[in-house]
């Protein structure tokens, strides 16, 4: 069974980079028929893409989002990363990182882990 | 890009049936068949309930279903039971090759 597991701080000072790591156990985050992505959710509202990655490298971003989003993978870890530099509290919110096929709709997710933006 | 239109709440009685609608544009929605519907529980990730507008998952209850019209995709569950009452969400594949979410609907059952 696929399973994916997000790491990282959870208290970001505003202006600073925002970093995450999602691991995918249970299956090759190489595999040719998916991309990988991030979704957020601040408390109290709805979804939003931030972006996907293949495992080749190629990247999709939210344009909202584009000039402070960078995703990375590691293929040889079964990971693959979000950065969000300069951030603020409205960066504030629950990120996921879940499996997307072939650009399209999201069929497992991580558990989600809350990011807060406070000094 | 904007958020695809979803109403804010709907609600129904169980045993009944309900339909939540996700308006877009020829530019997602009505350019291809890449609409999904995801279920959410407080406090749970969501979990994937139709793909490519009206395909269910395995393992997803056959009182799901999906649909598009133009510009609007469209959820419906029948027979209602209480633990549907989630918030749903639509989305959309892209001209643009990116994704773009709904802004969800909170499903109440009476």
């Amino acid at each position: 069974q696929l399973q994916l597991q997000e790491s990282g701080p959870g208290l970001v000072k505003p202006s600073e980079t925002l970093s995450l790591t999602c691991t995918v156990s249970g299956g090759s985050i190489s595999s040719s028929s998916y991309y990988w992505g991030w979704i957020r959710q601040p408390p109290g509202k709805g979804l939003e893409w931030i972006g996907s990655i293949y495992y080749s490298g190629s990247t999709y971003y939210n344009p909202s989002l584009k000039s402070r989003v960078t995703i990375s993978v590691d293929t040889s870890k079964n990971q693959f990363s979000l950065k969000l530099s300069s951030v603020t509290a409205a960066d504030t919110a629950v990120y996921y990182c879940a499996r997307q096929e072939l650009g399209q709709d999201f069929d497992y997710w991580g558990q989600g882990t809350l990011v807060t933006v406070s000094s | 890009q904007s958020a695809l239109t979803q109403p804010a709440s709907v609600s129904g009685s169980p045993g009944q049936s309900i339909t939540i609608s996700c308006t877009g544009t020829s530019s997602d929605v009505g350019g291809y068949n890449y609409v999904s519907w995801y279920q959410q529980h407080p406090g749970k990730a969501p979990k994937l309930m139709i793909y490519d507008v009206s395909n269910r998952p395995s393992g997803v209850s056959n009182r799901f279903s999906g649909s598009k019209s133009g510009n609007t995709a469209s959820l419906t569950i029948s027979g209602l039971q209480a633990e549907d009452e989630a918030d749903y969400y639509c989305s959309s594949y892209t001209s643009s090759s990116t994704q773009v979410f709904g802004g969800g609907t909170k499903l109440t059952v009476l």
